[in-house]
Protein backbone atom coordinates (compact mmCIF):
# COMPACT_ATOMS: atom_id res chain seq x y z
CA UNK A 1 0.00 0.00 0.00
CA UNK A 2 1.11 3.47 -0.93
CA UNK A 3 1.96 6.12 1.99
CA UNK A 4 0.30 8.88 0.03
CA UNK A 5 -2.55 8.24 -2.56
CA UNK A 6 -3.62 10.25 -5.13
CA UNK A 7 -5.81 10.56 -8.43
CA UNK A 8 -2.76 11.99 -10.69
CA UNK A 9 -5.38 13.75 -13.10
CA UNK A 10 -5.57 15.70 -15.06
CA UNK A 11 -8.89 16.44 -13.33
CA UNK A 12 -10.36 19.11 -15.52
CA UNK A 13 -12.81 22.00 -14.28
CA UNK A 14 -14.26 24.86 -16.01
CA UNK A 15 -13.91 28.32 -14.37
CA UNK A 16 -16.02 29.08 -11.75
CA UNK A 17 -16.61 25.35 -11.07
CA UNK A 18 -15.59 23.84 -7.71
CA UNK A 19 -12.55 21.26 -7.86
CA UNK A 20 -12.75 18.78 -5.35
CA UNK A 21 -9.30 16.53 -4.31
CA UNK A 22 -8.94 13.88 -2.39
CA UNK A 23 -6.23 11.89 -0.96
CA UNK A 24 -6.00 8.85 1.32
CA UNK A 25 -2.78 7.76 3.69
CA UNK A 26 -1.65 4.79 4.79
CA UNK A 27 0.11 5.97 8.01
CA UNK A 28 -2.39 6.23 11.07
CA UNK A 29 -0.46 8.47 13.54
CA UNK A 30 -0.27 11.35 11.07
CA UNK A 31 -1.28 14.09 13.06
CA UNK A 32 -0.93 17.04 10.87
CA UNK A 33 -1.83 17.41 6.90
CA UNK A 34 -0.90 19.45 4.66
CA UNK A 35 -1.76 20.49 1.47
CA UNK A 36 0.87 22.15 -1.16
CA UNK A 37 0.49 23.49 -4.67
CA UNK A 38 3.32 23.31 -7.18
CA UNK A 39 3.39 25.18 -10.33
CA UNK A 40 5.13 23.64 -13.13
CA UNK A 41 8.75 23.98 -12.26
CA UNK A 42 8.26 25.72 -9.04
CA UNK A 43 8.45 24.98 -5.69
CA UNK A 44 5.85 23.13 -3.82
CA UNK A 45 3.82 25.94 -2.26
CA UNK A 46 2.39 25.72 1.05
CA UNK A 47 -1.97 26.23 0.68
CA UNK A 48 -3.41 24.45 4.13
CA UNK A 49 -3.27 23.04 6.87
CA UNK A 50 -5.50 20.82 9.05
CA UNK A 51 -4.57 19.12 12.19
CA UNK A 52 -8.75 18.27 13.65
CA UNK A 53 -11.19 15.81 12.36
CA UNK A 54 -13.75 18.25 10.26
CA UNK A 55 -13.49 21.04 8.04
CA UNK A 56 -11.37 24.11 7.64
CA UNK A 57 -12.07 26.94 5.29
CA UNK A 58 -9.53 29.33 3.98
CA UNK A 59 -10.94 31.83 1.70
CA UNK A 60 -11.55 29.97 -1.57
CA UNK A 61 -9.52 26.36 -0.06
CA UNK A 62 -11.36 24.16 2.20
CA UNK A 63 -9.67 21.24 3.91
CA UNK A 64 -11.36 18.26 5.25
CA UNK A 65 -10.12 15.51 7.35
CA UNK A 66 -11.16 12.04 8.36
CA UNK A 67 -8.88 10.24 10.10
CA UNK A 68 -11.27 7.37 10.68
CA UNK A 69 -11.34 6.83 7.13
CA UNK A 70 -7.65 8.22 6.56
CA UNK A 71 -8.86 10.36 3.89
CA UNK A 72 -8.38 14.42 3.55
CA UNK A 73 -9.58 16.57 0.42
CA UNK A 74 -9.14 20.19 -0.62
CA UNK A 75 -12.40 21.84 -2.18
CA UNK A 76 -11.37 24.64 -4.35
CA UNK A 77 -14.15 27.16 -4.91
CA UNK A 78 -14.80 29.36 -7.62
CA UNK A 79 -11.83 27.66 -10.07
CA UNK A 80 -9.73 30.23 -11.54
CA UNK A 81 -7.13 29.29 -14.50
CA UNK A 82 -4.75 30.56 -11.94
CA UNK A 83 -5.21 27.97 -9.85
CA UNK A 84 -4.13 25.09 -12.74
CA UNK A 85 -1.36 23.76 -10.57
CA UNK A 86 -0.85 19.92 -9.17
CA UNK A 87 -1.95 19.92 -5.55
CA UNK A 88 0.43 17.60 -3.49
CA UNK A 89 -1.28 16.02 0.16
CA UNK A 90 1.40 15.44 2.46
CA UNK A 91 0.20 13.53 5.86
CA UNK A 92 2.50 14.46 8.87
CA UNK A 93 3.71 13.05 12.33
CA UNK A 94 5.11 14.97 14.92
CA UNK A 95 6.95 11.66 17.23
CA UNK A 96 10.01 10.07 15.18
CA UNK A 97 9.86 11.40 11.86
CA UNK A 98 9.90 15.15 10.38
CA UNK A 99 9.64 14.26 7.18
CA UNK A 100 7.40 15.03 4.34
CA UNK A 101 6.16 11.60 2.33
CA UNK A 102 4.22 13.28 -0.67
CA UNK A 103 1.96 11.67 -3.30
CA UNK A 104 2.23 11.87 -6.98
CA UNK A 105 -0.21 15.10 -6.75
CA UNK A 106 -3.20 15.75 -8.71
CA UNK A 107 -2.91 17.93 -11.83
CA UNK A 108 -5.61 20.82 -11.92
CA UNK A 109 -6.73 21.97 -14.85
CA UNK A 110 -9.10 25.08 -15.07
CA UNK A 111 -10.29 26.17 -18.52
CA UNK A 112 -11.10 29.66 -18.93
CA UNK B 1 7.36 37.65 4.47
CA UNK B 2 10.26 35.81 5.11
CA UNK B 3 11.18 32.94 2.97
CA UNK B 4 13.78 30.06 2.26
CA UNK B 5 16.42 31.05 -0.34
CA UNK B 6 18.40 28.92 -2.79
CA UNK B 7 21.21 29.30 -5.08
CA UNK B 8 22.67 29.19 -7.22
CA UNK B 9 19.21 28.56 -9.09
CA UNK B 10 20.82 26.10 -12.08
CA UNK B 11 24.11 24.45 -11.58
CA UNK B 12 25.70 22.52 -14.52
CA UNK B 13 28.01 19.75 -13.73
CA UNK B 14 29.79 17.03 -14.82
CA UNK B 15 29.61 13.32 -13.57
CA UNK B 16 32.19 12.64 -11.27
CA UNK B 17 32.30 16.73 -10.25
CA UNK B 18 31.83 17.61 -6.47
CA UNK B 19 28.71 20.55 -6.19
CA UNK B 20 27.68 22.34 -3.28
CA UNK B 21 23.92 23.28 -3.22
CA UNK B 22 23.37 26.42 -0.70
CA UNK B 23 20.31 27.47 1.01
CA UNK B 24 19.65 30.21 3.55
CA UNK B 25 16.26 28.91 5.77
CA UNK B 26 13.91 31.29 7.71
CA UNK B 27 15.43 32.61 10.13
CA UNK B 28 13.49 31.74 13.25
CA UNK B 29 13.31 27.94 12.09
CA UNK B 30 15.09 24.95 13.78
CA UNK B 31 14.86 22.27 11.35
CA UNK B 32 16.24 22.10 7.96
CA UNK B 33 15.08 19.59 5.27
CA UNK B 34 16.42 18.77 1.72
CA UNK B 35 14.47 17.38 -0.74
CA UNK B 36 14.80 16.66 -4.71
CA UNK B 37 12.54 16.03 -7.67
CA UNK B 38 13.43 14.04 -10.57
CA UNK B 39 11.20 15.36 -13.93
CA UNK B 40 8.41 14.31 -13.83
CA UNK B 41 8.21 12.13 -10.76
CA UNK B 42 7.33 13.15 -6.94
CA UNK B 43 9.35 15.29 -4.47
CA UNK B 44 11.66 12.97 -2.29
CA UNK B 45 12.99 13.52 1.07
CA UNK B 46 16.68 13.46 1.41
CA UNK B 47 17.45 14.44 4.41
CA UNK B 48 16.67 16.87 8.32
CA UNK B 49 18.89 18.30 9.89
CA UNK B 50 18.03 19.72 13.78
CA UNK B 51 20.66 20.91 16.08
CA UNK B 52 23.43 20.47 14.11
CA UNK B 53 23.33 17.11 13.49
CA UNK B 54 21.10 14.85 10.95
CA UNK B 55 18.08 13.49 12.40
CA UNK B 56 16.48 11.67 9.59
CA UNK B 57 17.56 10.24 6.09
CA UNK B 58 16.67 8.37 3.40
CA UNK B 59 17.80 5.71 1.74
CA UNK B 60 18.70 7.68 -1.29
CA UNK B 61 21.41 10.24 1.28
CA UNK B 62 23.99 7.65 1.12
CA UNK B 63 28.06 8.25 1.25
CA UNK B 64 27.80 10.91 -1.73
CA UNK B 65 25.58 12.78 -0.51
CA UNK B 66 26.32 15.51 3.12
CA UNK B 67 24.92 18.69 4.80
CA UNK B 68 26.19 21.33 6.87
CA UNK B 69 24.96 24.32 8.49
CA UNK B 70 28.43 26.35 8.16
CA UNK B 71 27.53 29.22 10.13
CA UNK B 72 24.16 30.47 11.57
CA UNK B 73 22.43 31.02 8.38
CA UNK B 74 23.55 28.94 5.44
CA UNK B 75 22.84 25.12 5.14
CA UNK B 76 24.34 23.15 2.50
CA UNK B 77 24.34 19.75 0.05
CA UNK B 78 27.02 18.52 -0.69
CA UNK B 79 27.28 15.84 -3.50
CA UNK B 80 30.99 14.72 -3.56
CA UNK B 81 31.10 12.69 -6.97
CA UNK B 82 28.31 13.61 -8.68
CA UNK B 83 26.21 10.78 -11.35
CA UNK B 84 24.01 11.21 -14.33
CA UNK B 85 21.25 10.20 -11.88
CA UNK B 86 21.56 12.78 -9.42
CA UNK B 87 20.11 15.16 -12.07
CA UNK B 88 16.68 16.90 -10.54
CA UNK B 89 15.45 19.62 -8.84
CA UNK B 90 16.75 20.27 -4.76
CA UNK B 91 14.94 21.97 -2.50
CA UNK B 92 15.50 23.32 0.81
CA UNK B 93 12.67 23.72 3.23
CA UNK B 94 12.73 24.78 6.96
CA UNK B 95 10.22 24.40 9.46
CA UNK B 96 9.75 25.88 12.97
CA UNK B 97 9.80 22.90 15.33
CA UNK B 98 8.81 19.27 16.25
CA UNK B 99 5.29 20.64 17.35
CA UNK B 100 2.19 18.99 15.36
CA UNK B 101 1.80 22.30 13.26
CA UNK B 102 5.63 22.11 12.27
CA UNK B 103 4.77 23.77 8.41
CA UNK B 104 7.42 23.58 6.09
CA UNK B 105 8.37 25.85 3.90
CA UNK B 106 10.43 25.27 0.56
CA UNK B 107 12.77 27.44 -1.31
CA UNK B 108 12.48 27.89 -4.78
CA UNK B 109 15.05 24.98 -5.83
CA UNK B 110 18.55 25.04 -7.52
CA UNK B 111 18.35 22.37 -10.73
CA UNK B 112 20.86 20.64 -11.19
CA UNK B 113 22.16 18.91 -14.63
CA UNK B 114 24.65 16.52 -14.60
CA UNK B 115 26.55 15.59 -18.03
Amino acid sequence: QKEVEQNSGPLSVPEGAIASLNCTYSDRVSQSFFWYRQYSGKSPELIMSIYSNGDKEDGRFTAQLNKASQYVSLLIRDSQPSDSATYLCAPYRETGFQKLVFGTGTRLLVSP
Amino acid sequence: EPEVTQTPSHQVTQMGQEVILRCVPISNHLYFYWYRQILGQKVEFLVSFYNNEISEKSEIFDDQFSVERPDGSNFTLKIRSTKLEDSAMYFCASSPGTSVRNEQFFGPGTRLTVL
